[in-house]
């Protein structure tokens, strides 16, 4: 079984810039969720797609970030402009529903730095 | 919003002996609580998971107990290992995460 792919791994970018990171989930995984994870810290929740609806993006800074999931399968997460702030690791995670708990699998995540 | 609590930050033990990492969670609605291994470079593994039908849950080396009453639940390790070292994490039913327990195992 494929697992969660993301691209780029790395990516380095000058303050004020914009970036793109891809998701695709694991096939038939109606559940997907983009992280970030800033170095030495756990995973911060930015949102959650059910399907191509989101679940959850309380935490996502709506001023800069954005996040698509078109046709329920793929996502995008896109940071305009970037701050130095924003150097994580930002990991995709999918699984088969966010109803009944269950395991979520994670991608190997891209990491972005911000000069 | 919700809350997980994770410690210690660091632990470091010899090989055979056991590692505990606690965490608590603000939520008590939470009925799911995941335990994640992160190596170095890679994303996340979930290792163990619970139900909150349930106190303990044991799979050969590693074991999970909940007590939902104080709202706190531990992820023990025995007969460590060197290849155990990474970084831990407790989760809620709602994926929110702790911040990480580094375990390193000295052979």
């Amino acid at each position: 079984e494929a697992g969660v792919a993301q691209s780029p791994r790395y990516k380095i970018i000058e303050k004020r810039q914009s970036v793109a990171f891809w998701c695709n989930p694991i096939s038939g995984h109606a559940t997907l969720y983009w992280y970030q994870q800033i170095l030495g810290q756990g995973p911060k929740l930015l949102i959650q797609f059910q399907n191509n609806g989101v679940v959850d993006d309380s935490q996502l800074p709506k001023d800069r970030f954005s996040a698509e999931r078109l046709k329920g399968v793929d996502s995008t997460l896109k940071i305009q402009p970037a701050k130095l702030e924003d150097s994580a690791v930002y990991l995709c995670a999918s699984s088969l529903s966010g109803r009944a708990r269950t395991e979520a699998f994670f991608g190997q995540g891209t990491r972005l730095t911000v000069v | 919003g919700e809350n997980v609590e994770q410690h210690p930050s660091t632990l470091s033990v010899q090989e055979g002996d056991s590692a505990v990492i606690k965490c608590t969670y603000s939520d008590s609605a939470s009925n799911y609580f995941p335990w994640y291994k992160q190596e170095l470079g890679k994303g996340p593994q979930l290792i163990i998971d619970i139900r909150s039908n349930v106190g303990e849950k044991k799979d050969q080396r590693i074991a999970v107990t909940l007590n939902k009453t104080a709202k706190h639940f531990s992820l023990h390790i025995t007969e460590t290992q060197p290849e155990d070292s990474a970084v831990y994490f407790c989760g809620s039913e709602k994926l929110v995460f702790g911040k990480g327990t580094k375990l390193t195992v000295n052979p």
